[in-house]
């Protein structure tokens, strides 16, 4: 079975901190994905990559950055974490071609206090 | 309009009944179709994957109409563990495009 750990269940944190919220997939997937869900709001993503080093803006990537520089870890940093990004946040992963499906790691709930 | 819309609920089901709830969806160019299920304070995972054809898995139904642009779940003989948010989701774009779009669940309760 695929794997998705997430470094943290469970993180909180102050404003203006630099968090670092990690990812690691260990099928060989290229695509990993970081996500937020609020209640309310549904999942919505952050960031993507489908490669090495490669990345894209989700739809709500201010505040957020992201690192891939190995295929199998898929760091997320807040640089100057917010009350507002007090989350839950998922990664997942999934393999390019074959079916669509996504493997989501157990998540991290980040409180910014 | 929002790309995938759901009817929150919850969903109080008597166990043993059926429930359906449908999902819609904006983009008619979308192509694939899925159905995932979270349970509380968990990831979510998928439950099924929709096809034009609809499909079924064991006391779960799924269908896609694409003139009107929805999909539905039917769960029958409902249990206590299918209490769950079920998410729909969308791809609305071509094969293997990363921007899938999530609706915000239905929550299904079952009750003995």
């Amino acid at each position: 079975d695929v794997k998705v750990t997430q470094s943290s269940r469970y993180l909180v944190k102050r404003t203006g901190e630099k968090v670092f919220l990690e990812c690691v997939q260990d099928m060989d997937h290229e695509n990993m994905f970081w996500y937020r869900q609020d209640p309310g709001l549904g999942l919505r993503l952050i960031y993507f990559s489908y490669d090495v080093k490669m990345k894209e803006k989700g739809d709500i990537p201010e505040g957020y950055s992201v690192s891939r520089e190995k295929k199998e870890r898929f760091s997320l940093i807040l640089e100057s974490a917010s009350t507002n990004q007090t989350s839950m946040y998922l990664c997942a992963s999934r393999p390019t071609g074959g079916e669509e499906k996504l493997f989501f790691g157990s998540g991290t709930q980040l409180s910014v206090l | 309009r929002k790309e995938v819309e759901q009817d929150p609920g919850p969903f109080n089901v008597p166990e043993g009944a059926t429930v359906a709830f449908n999902c819609t969806y904006s983009n008619s160019a979308s192509q694939s179709f899925f159905w995932y299920r979270q349970d509380c304070r968990k990831e979510p995972k998928l439950l099924m994957s929709v096809y034009s054809s609809g499909n079924e898995d064991g006391r779960f139904t799924a269908q896609l109409n694409r003139a009107s642009q929805y999909i539905s779940l039917l769960i029958r003989d409902s249990k206590l563990s299918d209490s769950a948010t079920y998410l729909c989701v969308v791809n609305p774009l071509y094969y293997g495009n990363n921007r899938l779009a999530f609706g915000k669940g239905n929550q299904v309760v079952v009750i003995p």
